[in-house]
């Protein structure tokens, strides 16, 4: 969705590499996710925010850090990257509803590769 | 992108046909669940949800069915196209505050002329 942008939408990085995946949204949305994919183990979350002053953890944080710096702009950085973290990496966002829907709008994904 | 369809299960079906693809969800709490299309190279997209309190919605061409009971979900996919090929993914949301989605691994389907 171009709502959603993800850059770079590619990368390869090195081991040991620090490295920052940017997510912006236009949506006007105050929630927004970090997902990773990999082969045949669906998506999993990383971190989840729902305001800017509200992180939090998701079932795989380890390795990896984020930052709210505005409404729109949720970024993923792996401080110290590692082979294993090579993965297809998503960005989502939502609306509260008060109905209890969830309804996640996600980017076109980063191809992250390290060596 | 296509390594995503990659070690998945894989439904084949011919053009025209209906498609059926299933979801056991773990949860029972889950109270909302909803399918995800995912293209070659594209982000997950949106298809249908349903609440829990419902056992069935229909879309444009798609059917989610609920079975609570047995927590399992389908998604009926009527006169399937060429361009219905691709992951499908159902996702579960908890009854808690926070409203995460849990995915499942998704199932491959592979539309033939």
């Amino acid at each position: 969705d171009a709502d959603v942008t993800q850059t770079p939408r590619n990368r390869i990085t090195k081991t040991g590499k620090r490295i920052m995946l940017e997510c912006s949204q236009t949506k006007g949305h105050d929630r927004m996710y970090w997902y990773r994919q990999d082969p045949g183990l669906g998506l999993r979350l990383i971190y989840y925010s729902f305001d800017v002053k509200d992180i939090n953890k998701g079932e795989i944080s380890d390795g990896y850090s984020v930052s709210r710096q505005a409404q729109a702009k949720f970024s993923l950085s792996l401080e110290s990257a590692i082979p294993n973290q090579t993965a297809l990496y998503f960005c989502a966002t939502s609306d509260f509803e008060t109905s209890g829907r969830n309804e996640q709008y996600f980017g076109p994904g980063t191809r992250l590769t390290v060596t | 992108g296509e390594s995503v369809g990659l070690h998945l299960p894989t439904l084949s079906v011919q053009e025209g046909d209906n498609s059926i693809i299933n979801c056991a969800y773990s949860n029972s709490a889950s109270d909302y669940f909803i399918w995800y299309k995912q293209e070659s190279g594209k982000g997950p997209q949106f298809i249908i949800d349903i609440r829990s309190n419902m056992d069935k919605r229909q879309g444009q061409r798609v059917t989610v069915l609920l079975n609570k009971t047995v927590k399992h979900l389908s998604l009926q996919i009527a006169a399937t196209q060429p361009g219905d090929s691709a992951v499908y993914f159902c996702a579960e949301k908890g009854g808690e505050s926070y409203n995460k989605l849990i995915f499942g691994a998704g199932t491959r389907l592979a539309v033939h002329p």
